[in-house]
């Protein structure tokens, strides 16, 4: 079975902290991955892809990928209230086209 | 750009009553895709549609569930007969395909008494 798999947290970080989200995947051959934001009652947001390794910065969010560990991670720097929320990460397992298949997700809380 | 637009945003139905959720995908999108997320399993895709074409439907829990996509601008999920264990939100999301980057409407908050 391949799997998804997240610390489901919570995470709590001070804000103007560095948060640090990780993920890893089961299957070696997947090429592309997603980190999705979720506030409690509201629909997953894209926030990152990344589809080779290394990094891949935009704005505060830096996602990175390591193939040959099989983890990619979320790096949000200059933590707000406002990134408080569930982070959902997300896999197309190699020869499955379009199909996602989210991990549980980790509860960020950032504190004031 | 309207969004993914899902109807209606809240079911409250009665074990045994069909149900039947709505989506409208983003114009231009060709792929469409129907997910369930609950507590206890988390975010998980029931089937999606390439071309109102149905691709991978093995997430269908059971009989119980279809899915149409009649055209490019609409599709809908049914639950008959619908049971308590299908409480859940629903949501619906479309893509372009373009590096596969999907986007989620608001989703069916569905309860099954």
């Amino acid at each position: 079975q391949k799997e998804v798999e997240q610390n489901s947290g919570p995470l709590s970080v001070p804000e103007g902290a560095i948060a640090s989200l990780n993920c890893t995947y089961s299957d070696r051959g997947s090429q592309s991955f997603f980190w999705y934001r979720q506030y409690s009652g509201k629909s997953p947001e894209l926030i990152m892809s990344i589809y080779s390794n290394g990094d891949k910065e935009d704005g505060r969010f830096t996602a990175q990928l390591n193939k040959a560990s099989q983890y990619v991670s979320l790096l949000i720097r200059d933590s707000q209230p406002s990134d408080s929320a569930t982070y959902l990460c997300a896999v197309i397992w190699s020869g499955t086209a379009s199909k996602l298949t989210f991990g549980t997700g980790t509860r960020l809380q950032v504190t004031l | 750009d309207a969004g993914v637009i899902q109807s209606p945003r809240h079911e409250v139905t009665e074990m045994g009553q069909e149900v039947t959720l709505r989506c409208k995908p983003i114009s231009g999108h060709n792929s469409l895709f129907w997910y369930r997320q609950t507590m206890m399993r988390g975010l998980e895709l029931l089937i999606y549609f390439n071309n109102n074409v149905p691709i991978d439907d093995s997430g269908m829990p059971e009989d119980r569930f279809s899915a149409k996509m009649p055209n490019a601008s609409f599709s809908t999920l049914k639950i008959q007969p619908s049971e308590p264990r299908d409480s859940a939100v629903y949501f619906c999301a479309s893509s372009t395909g373009v590096k596969n980057i999907q986007y989620f409407g608001a989703g069916t908050r569905l309860s099954v008494l």
